[in-house]
């Protein structure tokens, strides 16, 4: 089966620092994508960044990057230049066939100023 | 390019009464998908739709529960004697064919007494 595990239920970072979201995932399929989103507090959840496995670059999105490491399973998020409006819950999802997301439980993270 | 919306927003009732909710997705995706999510967890998937086929139902998704898609644009999801459980944000999401990123709406609160 396919799972998705976020294990930093919390995180929190001051502003201008640079955090790092942990996600490891399995699956036994080749293809996939790999998607961050952000859920910020009582407000709909938006796409952050995407990374298809096919491809070995680390994808990027301004302040946002990934760390792909497709042998490991492992998709960690860095947000660089912290700002409070990245005060949000986190989640790494999984998409192997187009149907489906694959949530993680989340990883709230609050920004300090 | 308006979005994703969902009508209710919030919505209480009382246990046994039946419910439901709608989504429009954007308007050139084909795909529609339901979750739900229960406070501090990560989205779970219900139902999904290509166009007005409903191609894939989760576990999660009892007898009570029911979706259409009937002109393979807007869709309802309905609950029948619902229960305290049901009590959660139901998203819904849309995307075009394939794999890749879903767009989510801002979600109906369902909460159930």
């Amino acid at each position: 089966a396919q799972t998705v595990t976020q294990s930093q239920p919390e995180m929190s970072v001051q502003e201008a620092e640079t955090v790092t979201l942990s996600c490891t995932y399995d699956t036994s399929e080749s293809d996939y994508y790999l998607f961050w989103y952000k859920q910020p507090p009582s407000r709909q959840m938006i796409l952050v960044i995407r990374q298809e496995a096919y491809k070995q670059q680390n994808a990027t999105e301004n302040r946002f990057s990934v760390n792909f490491q497709k042998a490991a399973k492992s998709f960690s998020l860095k947000i660089s230049d912290s700002q409070l409006g990245d005060a949000a819950m986190y989640f790494c999802a999984l998409d192997q066939a187009g149907t489906a997301l694959i949530f993680g439980k989340g990883t709230t993270l609050s920004v300090s100023s | 390019d308006t979005g994703v919306s969902q009508d209710p927003r919030h919505k209480i009732t009382k246990r046994g009464q039946n419910v439901t909710f709608r989504c429009d997705p954007i308007s050139e995706h084909n795909r529609l998908y339901w979750y739900r999510q229960t406070l501090g967890q990560g989205p779970e998937f219900l139902t999904y739709f290509q166009n007005e086929a409903q191609l894939e139902k989760s576990r999660l998704l009892s007898d009570r529960f029911s979706a259409e898609r009937p002109k393979g644009s807007f869709s309802t999801l309905e609950i029948q004697r619902t229960e305290q459980g049901d009590s959660a944000m139901y998203l819904c999401a849309s995307s075009t064919t394939g794999i890749g990123e879903q767009y989510f709406g801002p979600g109906t609160r369902l909460t159930v007494t």
